[in-house]
């Protein structure tokens, strides 16, 4: 069991489909990160959350909607998705956005999209 | 260019086996972290460190500074050991930097 939770665990959805995922966690970590990874490939930062502000977007299409409620959840809003958007989705979190901080890494939504 | 490689991509060995997975970065970091993600997708970071040598278990974990290189290593290797071991580092300020990966396979 991981301490970051992500649901859901599996989503398949067509292209003209919205749907979100969750990501929580209750360490009190207030950086939170979207990941996205294909097959065999390093995972690619997407977003960061520091004390719930966007604190980077890297150039992620606006298909892909954060959102942070609050200090323990995280939300990626999905619209519109494209069949190259399949890919296994992680989130993330550390005590803060330094760069000394080791992320703690939820156990990804896998996602496809027909 | 800010670049992390990682040797060997893929990596088979029999169980009890002593493994090394080494990880080379081409400019100087704030921190390595060295990460193990198992077929279903989950990350565990296993350490980080910006200078000389953790243990956890069976695990240990090595920098040099100078020659900006670190090394994974395993000891005693069970087939629970097999999963892909990332290494990531963060270079100044900037986000984490992954490499491609190490595949391990451990035969009983």
């Amino acid at each position: 069991d991981t301490e970051v939770t992500q649901t859901p665990k599996h989503l398949v959805m067509g292209m003209t489909n919205k749907k979100s995922l969750k990501c929580e966690q209750h360490m009190g970590h207030r950086a939170m990160y979207w990941y996205k990874q294909k097959a065999k490939k390093p995972p690619e930062l997407m977003f960061v959350y520091s004390y719930e502000k966007l604190s980077i977007n890297e150039s992620v299409p606006s298909r892909f909607s954060p959102e942070c409620p609050n200090s323990s959840l995280l939300n990626l809003h999905l619209h519109a998705l494209q069949p190259e958007d399949s890919a296994l989705y992680l989130c993330a979190s550390s005590q803060d956005e330094s760069r000394f901080q080791p992320q703690h890494f939820g156990d990804g939504t896998r996602l496809s999209i027909l | 260019k800010n670049e992390v490689e990682q040797s060997p991509q893929n990596l088979t060995a029999q169980e009890g086996e002593f493994i090394t997975i080494n990880c080379s970065y081409s400019v100087g970091i704030s921190a390595l972290h060295w990460l193990q993600q198992h077929p279903g997708g989950g990350i565990v970071s296993l350490f980080m460190l910006s200078s000389g040598k953790k243990k956890h278990g069976r695990l240990i974990a090595t920098i040099n500074i100078q020659e900006k290189h670190s090394s994974l290593h395993i000891t005693a290797s069970h087939p629970r050991d097999s999963a892909v071991y990332i290494c990531a580092v963060t270079f100044g300020n900037e986000k984490l930097t992954f490499g491609t990966g190490t595949r391990l396979t451990i035969i009983p």
